[in-house]
Order: C-alpha cells, then sequence, then structure tokens
C-alpha cells in the first residue's frame, strides 16, 4: 500500500463547469503523476510534479491545469470541463531508487461529464 | 504515434496453461519496462519490471522477456490462474529523460477459464 488516496472516487459534472480533484499521499514521495484512462488508450499523462510548486506538462495537458503546494497534496483541475474529459483518473507516485522506476497508483476517480 | 504497442487486445487461456503477453515499442531511448496488472474499479498494480541490460527477469509465476533488437518484450505467466483474469498494461520509461515518465501500451485483457 503506497498510501495514496484520491478523491472524490466519483463525480459527474455538466460541461463548462470547473472541476478539481485530489491525490493525497503520506509517505512524502517527491514525484507525483496525473493519467487518464480510456479505452484503447492504456493510461496518458496529464501532467506530473517533481517536488512543491514544481510541475511539468505530459503528453494530454490541454484543458487541464494542477498545483502542488504541499508535498502530499497534487491537485488536478478541470478548468471548463467537457464531455472529452469524462474519463477514469489516475493518481501514482515515484520515489525512484536504485534501478527502481515503478510508479504507484491510487485507486481512481470516475469523473462523468454530462 | 504510440509509442508502446499492445496489439492483441485480449486474450483468453484455460487454467494451469501459459498465458503470453505481447508489446512492441518505437522509441530507442526506452531503457526500463513494466509490466502492471489492473483489475477493475482499483487502479494498476506493478507486476514486474526489467532493465534493458538484461534479457530475462522471473518473479514467481511471471517472466518477462525483452529482446532489444526487435524492440519486443513480453510478460509470460506461468500456470495461468482464475485470479490473473485483469487487464494487463506494458509501459516503459527513458531513465535519462525528465520526469521519469512513464508510456503505456493500450492493454490487453486477459480471461483465464476454470
Amino acid at each position: 500500500d503506497a498510501g495514496i488516496t484520491q478523491s472524490p472516487r466519483h463525480k459527474v459534472t455538466e460541461t463548462g463547469t470547473p472541476v478539481t480533484l485530489r491525490c493525497h499521499q503520506t509517505e512524502n514521495h517527491r514525484y507525483m503523476y496525473w493519467y487518464r484512462q480510456d479505452p484503447g488508450h492504456g493510461l496518458r499523462l496529464i501532467h506530473y510534479s517533481y517536488g512543491v510548486k514544481d510541475t511539468d506538462k505530459g503528453e494530454v495537458s490541454d484543458g487541464y491545469s494542477v498545483s502542488r503546494s504541499k508535498t502530499e497534496d497534487f491537485l488536478l483541475t478541470l478548468e471548463s470541463a467537457t464531455s472529452s474529459q469524462t474519463s477514469v483518473y489516475f493518481c501514482a507516485i515515484l520515489e525512484p531508487g536504485d534501478s527502481s522506476y515503478e510508479q504507484y497508483f491510487g485507486p481512481g476517480t470516475r469523473l462523468t461529464v454530462t | 504515434d504510440q509509442q508502446v504497442k499492445q496489439n492483441s487486445p485480449s486474450l483468453s487461456v484455460q487454467e494451469g496453461r501459459i498465458s503470453i503477453l505481447n508489446c512492441d515499442y518505437t522509441n530507442s531511448m526506452f531503457d526500463y519496462f513494466l509490466w502492471y496488472k489492473k483489475y477493475p474499479a482499483e487502479g494498476p498494480t506493478f507486476l514486474i519490471s526489467i532493465s534493458s541490460i538484461k534479457d530475462k527477469n522471473e518473479d514467481g509465476r511471471f517472466t518477462v522477456f525483452l529482446n532489444k533488437s526487435a524492440k519486443h518484450l513480453s510478460l509470460h505467466i506461468v500456470p495461468s490462474q482464475p485470479g490473473d483474469s485483469a487487464v494487463y498494461f506494458c509501459a516503459a520509461i527513458s531513465i535519462k529523460a525528465a520526469g521519469n515518465k512513464l508510456t503505456f501500451g493500450g492493454g490487453t485483457r486477459v480471461l483465464v477459464k476454470p
């Protein structure tokens, strides 16, 4: 158990509304990631963070922003939700070690945009 | 352009037999590879990994093979058990690139029949 929680676990929202998803970790891992999972696409990286206030874009970052003001929390915001952002969102953490690059995932948030 | 591909979206195998999952990649900068297993409504869980300096890594019933010249890796599960029924994702990383970012394949759904 990597000590990762995500909230909310499920959310239904309307097109055009802002939405914030939260990822919380308890073990002070430096790296945190947000992915979305869609059928046929596997998991695609949205944004990641390599420290407090240090973030960078992934391959599908358009329409999303992130913030990390504390080590333990990484927030993903959809400024104006669209139906194409209906997906399952996963947060992950990484603490690189010697020859070790495994990321550990949270339970996911299922977001439906109507 | 998908850099990591799993060309078989599904696989059905009899309990006790071998399951072989395949993954191809195009980016020659990838130097570490991972397999994840995912049950419905849960986050992916790390299964096994392999560095590009090796061609085989074994952990219990799971063995990963890497053919660098063919840019191909495979996961063997033997013997397959009903609890192995899940979606399996392969992932790749370029250790030298910033962010320790994983690139995932689209996944293979495995069904193990009793």
